[in-house]
């Protein structure tokens, strides 16, 4: 059972342009957070999909930010016009169908680095 | 709102010798804890989890920890540590309630394990 994947590891982006994150959940598991690591900082939520909705974005910044959990595909996290204060890693987790005592598989992570 | 602290950001630690990293919560509902292991430059693996019962938890790798309400207290302990144990090590906690999924880190313990 393949665990969380998250493609690409590494990306490097200049000031302005647009960086795309994917994550694709465990299999059988159909809800989908993404976190972000700052350096020297530990995880911060930034939101929480399942399949078709954003159910807490409430950790997304207002702008430039932005998720989706397609029926079919993985989860994208899209940051637009990335700025150098959105270097960090981006951390995707899965869980299962269960509501109440879920553990939350992460990713590898993609580590964004902007110039 | 929930909140970890993480009391010491590095641990050096030789070879075979005990180990301790301490993790405080505040939290005003009860919660659920974690432990979580990272490796560099790779995701995070959850080393324990403490959800209801007993308050001694034991984990993967030999670790184990303990839960303390009344010191809101849940450190994590190993006899004698390997080489292999060098990493950092995040604690987390969310609530126990429905809907209660947002994963709250510290700010993580870098372990270094001298030989």
């Amino acid at each position: 059972n393949a665990g969380v994947m998250q493609n690409p590891r590494h990306l490097v982006r200049r000031r302005g342009q647009e960086a795309r994150l994917r994550c694709s959940p465990m299999k059988g598991h159909s809800h989908v957070y993404w976190y972000r690591q700052l350096p020297e900082e530990g995880l911060k939520f930034m939101v929480y999909l399942q399949k078709e909705n954003i159910i807490d974005e409430s950790g997304m910044p207002k702008e430039r930010f932005s998720a989706e959990f397609p029926k079919e595909g993985p989860s994208i996290l899209r940051i637009q016009q990335v700025v150098r204060g959105d270097s960090a890693a981006y951390f995707c987790a899965s869980s299962p169908r269960t509501v109440k005592k879920e553990t939350q598989y992460f990713g590898p992570g993609t580590r964004l680095l902007v110039l | 709102a929930q909140s970890v602290t993480q009391l010491d950001s590095q641990v050096p630690v030789f070879e075979e010798a005990p180990v301790e990293l301490r993790c405080n919560y505040s939290s005003s509902v009860s919660v659920y804890l974690f432990w979580y292991v990272q490796y560099p430059n790779q995701g995070l693996q959850l080393l324990l989890k403490y959800l209801s019962g007993s308050t001694l938890v034991k984990g993967i790798n030999g670790f184990e920890a303990e839960f303390n309400k009344s010191q809101t207290s849940f450190h994590l302990r190993k006899p004698s540590v390997h080489i292999s144990d060098t990493a950092e090590y995040f604690c987390a906690v969310s609530g126990s309630g429905a809907g209660s999924y947002q994963l709250t880190f510290g700010k993580g313990t870098k372990l270094s394990v001298i030989p």
